[in-house]
């Protein structure tokens, strides 16, 4: 069965730092991979996805994240953590096969000045 | 560009009141889910719809109705409250299919008494 792991529960960086959130999946073939960021009491924005093509994907909110299927990750990276990405994240894997979507278990942010 | 409403934002009702959370979306997207997100659950599906008049069970139905009789309409309904629904409903979209990228709501936090 399709799955996704995200490893880190609850991650704290200083302003400025850079950020990586990682993400790994079980599925066969190549699944569709998503990172959405959720606010306190809002609800999730898209922030990035993969398809097919370069493994490389450009966000918004300046984030970024790299597919890379040797290790079956899909893991998020930021360069300079602002204090407004606070936030719980989420990675995501879609699977033509069965029809399939699942969330991962989330990773939250704390972001101190 | 209002994308997707749920109404109503905040409900508080009692043991075994009926209660419908409203969805609509201007996208005019096919699918559409409702998920409830729950402290050490994460995020699970209740149904969703692959057009008007197409529903179909998610991992956690019992005790949930779900219409639509316009694409653009997605209401969940509460048919005899209890405790255990207490949570925060989610309405979400997608012209991606099941395993394609979900769009969300605000989302509706439901109080059961």
């Amino acid at each position: 069965a399709q799955s996704v792991t995200q490893p880190d529960i609850h991650i704290t960086v200083s302003e400025g730092a850079s950020l990586e959130l990682r993400c790994n999946y079980s599925y066969g073939a190549t699944p569709y991979l998503f990172w959405y960021v959720q606010s306190p009491g809002q609800g999730l924005q898209l922030l990035l996805k993969y398809f097919s093509g370069d493994t490389l994907v450009q966000g918004i909110k300046g984030f970024e994240a790299e597919f890379k299927r040797s290790q079956s990750s899909f893991n998020l990276r930021k360069p300079s953590v602002h204090w407004s990405d606070a936030a719980e994240y989420f990675c995501a894997v879609g699977a033509d096969t069965g029809n399939q979507f699942y969330f991962g278990t989330g990773t939250s942010l704390t972001v101190i000045p | 560009d209002a994308g997707i409403t749920q109404s109503p934002r905040y409900k508080i009702t009692e043991t075994g009141r009926q209660v419908t959370l409203m969805c609509h979306q201007t996208w005019s997207h096919s699918y559409m889910f409702w998920y409830r997100q729950d402290l050490g659950h994460g995020l699970r599906l209740i149904y969703y719809s692959a057009a008007a008049d197409i529903t179909d069970k998610g991992e956690v139905p019992d005790g949930y109705v779900v219409s639509r009789s316009k694409t653009e309409n997605f209401p969940l309904t509460l048919e005899s409250a209890t405790r255990s629904q207490t949570s925060v409903y989610f309405c979400a979209s997608s012209e991606g299919g099941l395993a394609g990228e979900r769009y969300f709501g605000p989302g509706t936090r439901l109080t059961v008494t």
